[in-house]
């Protein structure tokens, strides 16, 4: 069964650090290029950015209000995406989804439950 | 950046009512547009991917349609699932971006 599992949120305080996991399986993450989307509570659907395969350079993008304070890499390894979230503002308050496309669409098909950031003292 | 235009933000609608949500991205995607349904709680579900291919397992009754700038999701008789907030979403440009959604609700 093809699945991304989120980990890793909580509350924490204005200016503080969190780093969440997605565990993928069911499909060959090695070739996945994999996105970071994320929703405050009552608001729309955010693109936080993406990470490249390696295969196709690995590199990542990031949409303007997070560039600079989160990081997204990834383990092949462990099928395992993370993002490092630094300098954590109230406005980053969300629910965060992992996702990807594994059908060459262009469009994101598989999704995670998502998990909660709490940013506040 | 590119940025996402959906309208309306809400509608009310009748079970069986044909329902049209519309999206204008602020510059030419080609056919790089993807819509989304989202129900309360849960994440969302891909409906149309590359404006108007119909991701397997999603009912007929949805269809997408446009190119450049201006697209177009239609629900042709709108069922009880079909309550939830729609997406749309631009896979163009380097950075994605999601249009405001628009919440369909009951009449």
């Amino acid at each position: 069964e093809v699945q991304l599992v989120e980990s890793g949120g909580g509350l924490v305080k204005p200016g503080g650090s969190l780093r969440l996991s997605c565990a993928a399986s069911g499909f060959t993450f090695s070739n996945a290029w994999m996105s970071w989307v994320r929703q405050a509570p009552g608001k729309g659907l955010e693109w936080v950015g993406r990470i490249k395969s390696k295969t196709d350079g690995g590199t990542t993008d990031y949409a303007a209000p997070v560039k600079g304070r989160f990081t997204i890499s990834r383990d092949d390894s462990k099928n395992t995406l993370y993002l490092q979230m630094n300098s954590l503002k109230t406005e980053d308050t969300a629910v965060y989804y992992c996702t990807t496309e594994i059908e060459g669409a262009d469009a994101f098909d598989i999704w995670g439950q998502g998990t909660m950031v709490t940013v506040s003292s | 950046d590119i940025q996402m235009t959906q309208s309306p933000s809400s509608l009310s609608a009748s079970v069986g009512d044909r329902v049209t949500i519309t999206c204008r991205a602020s510059q030419s995607i080609s056919s790089y547009l993807n819509w989304y349904q989202q129900k309360p709680g849960k994440a969302p579900k891909l409906l149309i991917y590359a404006a108007s291919s119909l991701q397997s397992g999603v009912p007929s009754r949805f269809s997408g349609s446009g190119s450049g700038t201006d697209f177009t999701l239609t629900i042709s008789s709108l069922q009880p699932e079909d309550f939830a907030t729609y997406y749309c979403q631009q896979s163009y440009s380097t950075r994605s971006a999601f249009g405001g959604g628009t919440k369909v609700e009951i009449k």
